[in-house]
């Protein structure tokens, strides 16, 4: 089946600085998801995006559906963007696998 | 809509004891989805459905798991009998066909002692 590997697996950051996620999947998707876990265990959709770029408020993402990976940009981040950041892929219909995640903290 | 909502939110029962699992999707959504999340695998997806059919069932661990979906407002996944290894937050998530991301239900924390 398809592979979904997400880096880094852990990230510190000082609350105010910028920071690149990176999702990786080994064959054609045809949708991709980022999530949210909070530390309360909520799981929250951030983006739909096969394909393109995309923004909302200090997030975005980037999907390169043809060189099979996506990315999520945080700026100026916040200690409540603390959590754990799912990359989520679909092949054949609507099967959605999900990464191991990013685990993010901001101190701060 | 008040979004995917799962009950119970927490559940703690005896091995070898029956579980059930609920979950309601948000209203108009065709697809509905339930994962299990464990430290050791991460979140799993266990079975889907679309139309309220059973469209993937591949990741259903054991005969012990079963999922029905009755309605297009109703979806069940029963544990029998339970096993201590089965303790895992367990999601119900739902999304269109139109498009879109899927959303998630709160959770139900399982606890088989």
């Amino acid at each position: 089946g398809i592979q979904v590997e997400q880096s880094p697996p852990d990230l510190i950051l000082q609350e105010g600085a910028n920071s690149t996620l990176r999702c990786n999947f080994s064959d054609s998707v045809n949708n991709l998801q980022w999530f949210h876990q909070n530390p309360w265990g909520q799981l929250i959709n951030l983006f739909y995006i096969p394909s393109g770029t995309k923004q909302n408020g200090r997030l975005s993402a980037t999907t390169v559906a043809t060189e099979r990976y996506s990315l999520l940009y945080i700026s100026s981040s916040q200690t409540t963007d603390s959590g754990v950041y799912f990359c989520a892929v679909g092949t054949g219909g609507f099967k959605t696998i999900f990464g191991a995640g990013t685990r993010l903290f901001v101190k701060a | 809509d008040a979004g995917v909502i799962q009950s119970p939110r927490h559940e703690v029962t005896e091995m070898g004891q029956e579980v059930t699992l609920r979950c309601k999707p948000i209203s108009g959504h065709d697809y509905l989805f339930w994962y299990r999340q464990t430290m050791m695998r991460g979140l799993e997806l266990l079975i889907y459905f679309n139309n309220n059919v059973p469209i993937d069932d591949s990741g259903m661990p054991e005969d012990r798991f079963s999922a029905k979906m009755p309605n297009a407002s109703f979806s069940t996944l029963k544990i029998q009998p339970s096993e201590p290894r089965d303790s895992a937050v367990y999601f119900c998530a739902s999304s269109s066909s139109t498009g879109g991301s899927a959303f998630f239900g709160q959770g139900t924390r399982l606890t088989v002692v």
